[in-house]
């Protein structure tokens, strides 16, 4: 079936130095993306979407890309701090009725002081 | 943002027993919520969907009968795990959210079934 999935299980970075974690997805339907950190033990915590009709968003310190050309998307942090240290996934919430959001496999993000 | 809570954090119980785990949004109508399940190092994986007065939707491969949802008001829905079993050892998730808007995740309830 329709999946979204990471390709990184794990990234490592110093600390200050810009993050990227990419994300692929195969619903060419979706329309509308999320990406979530989880800290351990702890519910996904929301940190930037975007839609289909945009290729780029920013947040604060957080860039999200969208290429729906290649069905792909990314997660940049700027100026990667240790309290960014967590598992990351991007979602697709699906269109209908309901907004069933389908999370991909998810990127650890380790950050070396 | 708004806030959803889960009750209990973590619970431990014999195999063959139920548990409850209770999903509330504080402040807000949940008109949806969903449940997760999530073994260690892998991702979330919706079970089910409820919506405020009606029968849930189930995933693909989760069974009805075990896993009994119940969403009787707008700021309450249940998770109950029937006899429970070892391989029911997960971290369970709700989400909550009024509407279209986003969903908000409760902090999660760690069970693990002896």
């Amino acid at each position: 079936g329709e999946s979204v999935g990471l390709h990184l299980p794990t990234l490592s970075v110093q600390e200050g130095d810009n993050s990227i974690i990419n994300c692929a997805y195969s619903n060419s339907a979706s329309d509308y993306f999320i990406w979530y950190k989880q800290e351990s033990g702890k519910g996904p915590q929301f940190i930037i979407d975007i839609r289909s009709n945009m290729d780029k968003r920013q947040g604060q310190r957080v860039t999200v890309l969208l290429n729906k050309t290649v069905k792909h998307l990314s997660l940049q942090i700027a100026a990667t701090q240790p309290g960014d240290s967590a598992v990351y996934f991007c979602a697709e919430n699906g269109s209908g009725g309901y907004q069933k959001v389908t999370f991909g496999i998810g990127t650890k993000l380790q950050v070396i002081p | 943002g708004a806030v959803v809570s889960q009750h209990p954090s973590w619970v431990i119980c014999k195999s063959g027993t139920s548990v409850k785990i209770e999903c509330r949004s504080l402040d807000f109508q949940a008109t949806t919520m969903f449940w997760y399940r999530q073994f260690p190092k892998q991702s979330l994986m919706l079970m089910a969907t409820s919506n405020e007065g009606s029968k849930a939707t189930y995933e693909q491969g989760v069974e009805k009968d075990k896993f009994l949802i119940n969403h009787a008001s707008l700021t309450l829905s249940t998770l109950t795990v029937t006899s429970a079993h070892p391989e029911d050892s997960s971290f369970y998730i709700c989400s909550a959210q009024y509407g279209n808007t986003e969903a908000f995740f409760g902090q999660g309830t760690r069970l693990t079934v002896v």
